[in-house]
This record gives C-alpha cells, sequence and structure tokens, in this order.
C-alpha cells in the first residue's frame, strides 16, 4: 500500500488477556517506530528497529509488552497480560532513512485503539 | 527530560481568522522542533519543523519559528479555513531526523464557515 498500514484499527481485550498488534510499514522503510498515545494526550515513544534490529527500548513500559520486526520490514508488538493502563491508541511509523541524523520524515499509520475491560 | 508544553484546546474559530497555538519546550540540548497535525479520521503527519535557532518552518499557510531564546515554537496562520479543523501536536526530537519524538498533548482546532 502507499502508507503505513497497522490492523487492527480496533481491539478489545479482556484484562490479563495476550494481544498482538500489526504494523505494515511503507515499501522499503529501514526505521520503524511504536508510540503509546493515551486518550487526550500526545504519543509517546516506545520503541525503534532499524531493519530488523531493535535498536532502542527505552520507552517500553514494562515486560509484559515486547515488539519484533524479525524480517527487516513487518512488525508486532504483544502485551502480555493486558491490564486497564495498557488502553490507548498504539501508532506506528517508518522512514526511509537508516541514520537518526538525517533529515527525514517518519510516516505514520492510523494507530491500533485498544480498549481493556 | 525533554518536554514539551502547548497551549490547550479546544480552539474554535471562524473562517478567515487568525490561529495561533502556543509551544514551549524543554531540553537539555538542541532539538529540533516539529508540528504534526492530525485530520478527523487520518494518521499524523508532518506539517512543518525547524532543525536550528532563528529557522522559519512554514507549509500550507502554517509558520513556526525556532526561538531559542524563549524556548517556544509557536504555531501561526494568518487566514484559517474549514479544512483546517484538526488536532494539533507540538513535538521535538533530539535529533535532526524526527527519531524518538516527544509530543505535547495536542490542540485540537474547529474552524466554523
Amino acid at each position: 500500500g502507499a502508507g503505513v498500514s497497522q490492523s487492527p484499527r480496533y481491539k478489545v481485550a479482556k484484562r490479563g488477556q495476550d494481544v498482538a498488534l500489526r504494523c505494515d510499514p511503507i515499501s522499503g522503510h529501514v526505521s520503524l517506530f511504536w508510540y503509546q498515545q493515551a486518550l487526550g494526550q500526545g504519543p509517546e515513544f516506545l520503541t525503534y528497529f532499524q531493519n530488523e534490529a531493535q535498536l532502542d527500548k527505552s520507552g517500553l513500559p514494562s515486560d509484559r509488552f515486547f515488539a519484533e520486526r524479525p524480517e527487516g520490514s513487518v512488525s508486532t508488538l504483544k502485551i502480555q497480560r493486558t491490564q486497564q493502563e495498557d488502553s490507548a491508541v498504539y501508532l506506528c511509523a517508518s522512514s526511509f532513512e537508516d541514520r537518526v541524523e538525517t533529515n527525514t520524515e517518519a510516516f505514520f499509520g492510523q494507530g491500533t485503539r485498544l480498549t481493556v475491560v | 527530560g525533554d518536554s514539551v508544553t502547548q497551549m490547550e484546546g479546544p480552539v474554535t474559530l471562524s473562517e478567515e481568522a487568525f490561529l495561533t497555538i502556543n509551544c514551549t519546550y524543554t531540553a537539555t540540548g538542541y532539538p529540533s522542533l516539529f508540528w504534526y497535525v492530525q485530520y478527523p479520521g487520518e494518521g499524523l503527519q508532518l506539517l512543518l519543523k525547524a532543525t536550528k535557532a532563528d529557522d522559519k518552518g512554514s507549509n500550507k499557510g502554517f509558520e513556526a519559528t525556532y526561538r531559542k531564546e524563549t524556548t517556544s515554537f509557536h504555531l501561526e496562520k494568518g487566514s484559517v479555513q474549514v479544512s483546517d479543523s484538526a488536532v494539533y501536536f507540538c513535538a521535538l526530537s533530539d535529533l535532526v531526523g524526527d527519531y524518538k519524538l516527544s509530543f505535547g498533548a495536542g490542540t485540537t482546532v474547529t474552524v466554523r464557515a
């Protein structure tokens, strides 16, 4: 597709359930980012991949959160044993450049809205 | 740590009115500054950016100037249209590219015909 695609668009999970959120970046994009956006707040950085390497996971809020990008394309964000505070919109973004110092733009997907009940 | 504070909304304006959204930041180094826009039902889009002091970013009639002395990056547009109705986010990055952005809380702008 032409843009970053995320699925599902909406997910309702019971507390304690595991969820997996998918991101299809723009073809050929090297860098991939995950952000978490709570209601009424701006997005907060979770993790960053350069190809298949996870170079920064400093924003992951707990060890229940795990992200992977095994072939350097599609990425999955997994949340184990979901809790109510995990309810948020999860945004994925990708960019072409592989050097963070370059003057590049990241393109965002529409996000997955996760509601934990 | 780095942080961004932007004007709270919502903001409601009439068409052709002047829009300004205040944004101030706290950063240890010399960050790059961005404005992102989210139109209804769409993903975040980069609106404009500035990478060093006194730079002016501009796009679609919007402007913002990187003011190091006041640590600000206020967004302005001289004459808004209904199509400018959206949520606007101010953001910063410690690096030139928009990696590991720190966002403000967002300002909802509604323009009425």
